[in-house]
């Protein structure tokens, strides 16, 4: 049974630069045509996508946050990341790191998600 | 890009049916599969219908879903209403390399 598991620091200071990463167990994330994506929620709000990275490493980032968002993989860790800099208040939220089989799939397999603060 | 607009809330008895919608607000509803997801406070999405109207194994046959090309929406519809059924409701949808969420509806069975 395919696993996933965020984790990283539970508060970053504004301006600085967040950085999670997403442990795969029971499946290689780079044996087969899968999508890996980080999806994030604020406090309340409902669910955001920020980025997409496919098995052979291209990505896809909303374009809401392009400028500042850095998916990639570490194949040898069997883990991939999510880099957003110059964080705000705003970025405050649970991110949530998924699996995705191709671009028309649904979400499948969610992490239980990782409450990330923004504060000084 | 294109946006997927929810209502916010919806609220329905025991036993009755409820339908929520998504409008997609550009591009047609049919160029691309919908997915729906149930939330549950505390809880990470699961997906309750994925390609239109597709029912992963274990969700019970009450959920169901259609999309509407004269309205540009898909609909998520659940019969027999069921206290456990309470939760936040998601669509979802790709376009264009983005993948795109609905704002959620919050489900009241009261």
């Amino acid at each position: 049974q395919l696993q996933v598991h965020e984790s990283g620091p539970g508060l970053v200071k504004p301006s600085e630069t967040l950085s999670l990463t997403c442990t795969v167990s029971g499946g290689s994330i780079s044996s087969s045509s899968y999508y890996w994506g980080w999806i994030r929620q604020p406090p309340g709000k409902g669910l955001e996508w920020i980025g997409s990275i496919y098995y052979s490493g291209s990505t896809d980032y909303n374009p809401s946050l392009k400028s500042r968002v850095t998916i990639s993989l570490d194949t040898s860790r069997n883990q991939f990341s999510l880099r957003l800099s110059s964080v705000t208040a705003a970025d405050t939220a649970v991110y949530y790191c998924a699996r995705l089989s191709s671009r028309s799939s649904p979400f499948d397999y969610w992490g239980q998600g990782t409450l990330v603060t923004v504060s000084s | 890009n294109f946006m997927l607009t929810q209502p916010h809330s919806v609220s329905e008895s025991p036993g009755k049916t409820v339908t929520i919608s998504c409008t997609r607000s550009s591009g047609s509803i049919a160029s691309n599969y919908v997915q729906w997801y149930q939330q549950r406070p505390g809880s990470s999405p699961t997906t309750v219908i994925y390609r239109d109207h597709q029912r992963p194994s274990g969700v019970p046959d009450r959920f169901s879903g259609s999309i509407d090309s004269s309205s540009n929406s898909a609909s998520l519809t659940i019969s027999g209403l069921k206290t456990e059924d309470e939760a936040d409701y998601y669509c979802q949808s790709y376009d264009s390399s983005s993948w795109v969420f609905g704002g959620g509806t919050k489900l009241t069975v009261l």
